[in-house]
């Protein structure tokens, strides 16, 4: 049974514009999140994380919120650029040092 | 600074062969893992370390053995391959506390013939 899920493959977006993509988990054991990109034939690259105490995490273009009720979080990435198409992973920590992925989300953002 | 190192980068196995995949960190990390990513399934978690001398099973561990007989170094081992385990391996490598950022290898692409 799949703990971290992304149920959206894929993602178009146009350049300048927001781009959302989602994350939920169903472990209530989870207390670390990260995203993760990945452009092919490489391997992944941290992104940006956010503790479970804190509700939002921002850097730059790119913002982490997590809602820990709805078990859900999600990256905002503001303004989308071309550079950004990637494969994006959603990631949780659990204690003793189990780290979690999504299946991936695939973002194409459009000039 | 290499970061995280995996070796070889591509292998081709007939069914049944084994082999070893290699990992190697310089970063004086205590937590490695092993990943496969399949399409549609993103990563999932064969197995981990969280030390010298430790490994535990992660999501999808059957068919495949883990050592951790050093600090830097983490195996991956698939005493009979399958073709089910046609896939890309990815190694990563984190500390325990403060920044949990797991830092990744470039993955080795395996095929099972």
């Amino acid at each position: 049974d799949q703990q971290v899920k992304q149920n959206s493959p894929s993602l178009s977006v146009q350049e300048g514009r927001i781009s959302i993509l989602n994350c939920d988990y169903t472990n209530s054991m989870f207390d670390y999140f990260l995203w993760y990109k990945k452009y092919p034939a490489e391997g992944p690259t941290f992104l940006i994380s956010i503790s479970s105490i804190k509700d939002k995490n921002e850097d730059g273009r790119f913002t982490v919120f997590l809602n820990k009720s709805a078990k859900h979080l999600s990256l905002h990435i503001v303004p989308s650029q071309p550079g950004d198409s990637a494969v994006y992973f959603c990631a949780a920590w659990e204690g003793g040092g189990k780290l979690i992925f999504g299946q991936g989300t695939e973002l194409s953002v459009k000039p | 600074n290499a970061g995280v190192t995996q070796t070889p980068k591509f292998r081709v196995l007939k069914t049944g062969q084994s082999m070893t995949l290699l990992c190697a960190q310089d970063m004086n990390h205590e937590y490695m893992y092993w990943y496969r990513q399949d399409p549609g399934m993103g990563l999932r978690l064969i197995h981990y370390s969280v030390g010298e001398g430790t490994t535990a099973k992660g999501e999808v561990p059957d068919g495949y053995n883990v050592s951790r007989l050093k600090k830097q170094n983490f195996l991956l081992g698939l005493e009979s391959a399958a073709p089910s385990q046609t896939s890309v391996y990815f190694c990563a490598s984190s500390y325990s506390i403060g920044i949990l950022e797991a830092f990744f290898g470039q993955g080795t692409r395996l095929t099972v013939v």
